[in-house]
Formats: C-alpha cells, sequence, structure tokens
C-alpha cells in the first residue's frame, strides 16, 4: 500500500479480554516496528522484526505482550488479559533496508481502550 | 522512558517568524538522529534527519543542527507557518541498535 496501515483505528474492550492489533507495512519493507504511545508523550519502542524474525522484544512491558510477523509482511500485536494500564494508542512503523539508522514510516495506530 | 508526563513544553511563535526547537539527547553513542512531525490525531511525519558525521544538514525550509560535545539537536524552522503547528519529537539511534528512541516533544503554536 501507500502506507502503513493499521486496524483497528480504534479497540475498546473489557478488562481482561485478549486483543490483536493488525499493521500492514509499506509494501517492500524489510522492518516493522511496534511503539506504543500514550497522551502527550513519545512513542515507546516495544518490538520489531526483520522480514519474519523478531529482533528485539526488549520493550514489550511484560509477557501478556506478544507479536508476530509470520510471512515477513503484515504484523500482529496481542494482548492477553488486557488490563486498563494498557490503554494508549498503539504505532506501527516500518523502514525499508532493515539497517541501523533509518527513518521509520509511521501507521495513524490504534487506540486502545480498556474498559 | 523518555516521556515526564502529560505537560508538553510549548513555544509560540508569531507567523512569519523563524522557530528553533531544541531537544537533548541522551546516549554519546547514538550515531543517527532524526525530527518527526505529529499533529493532532495523526502519526509521526518524518522531517529531517543527521547523522552523526555531520553538524548540520538542511531542508526545505528546515534545518537540523547537532552539537554532540553537549549532546543537543535543534530544529530551526524558516519563515514559520500555520501549518506547521503540531508536536515535533526529535529521536535517536544508538550506534548497533536498530531502533530510534524518543524524547520529550515540544509543541508548537503559530500567532497570527
Amino acid at each position: 500500500g501507500a502506507g502503513v496501515s493499521q486496524s483497528p483505528r480504534y479497540k475498546v474492550t473489557k478488562r481482561g479480554q485478549d486483543v490483536a492489533l493488525r499493521c500492514d507495512p509499506i509494501s517492500g519493507h524489510v522492518s516493522l516496528y511496534w511503539y506504543r504511545q500514550a497522551l502527550g508523550q513519545g512513542p515507546e519502542f516495544l518490538t520489531y522484526f526483520n522480514y519474519e524474525a523478531q529482533q528485539d522484544k526488549s520493550g514489550l512491558p511484560n509477557d501478556r505482550f506478544s507479536a508476530e510477523r509470520p510471512e515477513g509482511s503484515i504484523s500482529t500485536l496481542t494482548i492477553q488479559r488486557t488490563e486498563q494500564r494498557d490503554s494508549a494508542m498503539y504505532r506501527c512503523a516500518s523502514s525499508l533496508a532493515g539497517a541501523s539508522g533509518e527513518k521509520l514510516f509511521f501507521g495513524s495506530g490504534t487506540q486502545l481502550s480498556v474498559l | 522512558g523518555e516521556s515526564v508526563g502529560l505537560h508538553l513544553p510549548t513555544l509560540s511563535v508569531q507567523e512569519g517568524d523563524n522557530s528553533i526547537i531544541n531537544c537533548a539527547y541522551s546516549n554519546s553513542a547514538s550515531d543517527y538522529f532524526i525530527w518527526y512531525k505529529q499533529e493532532s490525531g495523526k502519526g509521526p511525519q518524518f522531517i529531517i534527519d543527521i547523522r552523526s558525521n555531520m553538524d548540520k544538514r538542511q531542508g526545505q525550509r528546515v534545518t537540523v543542527l547537532l552539537n554532540k560535545t553537549v549532546k543537543h539537536l535543534s530544529l530551526q524552522i524558516a519563515a514559520t507557518q500555520p501549518g506547521d503547528s503540531a508536536v515535533y519529537f526529535c529521536a535517536e539511534n544508538i550506534v548497533g541498535a536498530q531502533k530510534l528512541v524518543f524524547g520529550q516533544g515540544t509543541r508548537l503554536t503559530i500567532n497570527p
């Protein structure tokens, strides 16, 4: 596609439910990143992939968070047993070459609200 | 993380004036720096980047300055326009680590 696409745009869920957030990166981009952004703050790194391989998941807050990119394109971020503190904007980004020091292209995000 | 809460530093400038947004980065091993613009309800949008072997880079109406001695980055916007109103974030990439670490944003508001 022309840009990074994320779905759903908004997700409201009840505490304890599992949610899956989807990201479709720019076609041909090697790297895919997940960030979380709280209101009024900068994006906070969660994890990233080069092709289908998860290279760094050091930013995932706990083991309720997981991500996959099985075919090296679309990625899913899953949050199990959601808690209210998980409420935030979740942003996906992609970059072209899978190298250190590249600009990232961000999607519009998924706004998650846990009630 | 880098975040300091809901209160963003704010810079107010007159339309047509030049704007200078500053950022202090944290890691002397960072080798790549980037500025993003984020408008309300949208994702961060790339403005300009610079590598650590440079101290200045110019784009269209924007200039980024890098001072590695004091770990300081600035974004200069010439002839600020209403469309420049947004939150601006700097980010750094630590050498060998393939991820951007974002700093605190600055809200730029334009006075007519």
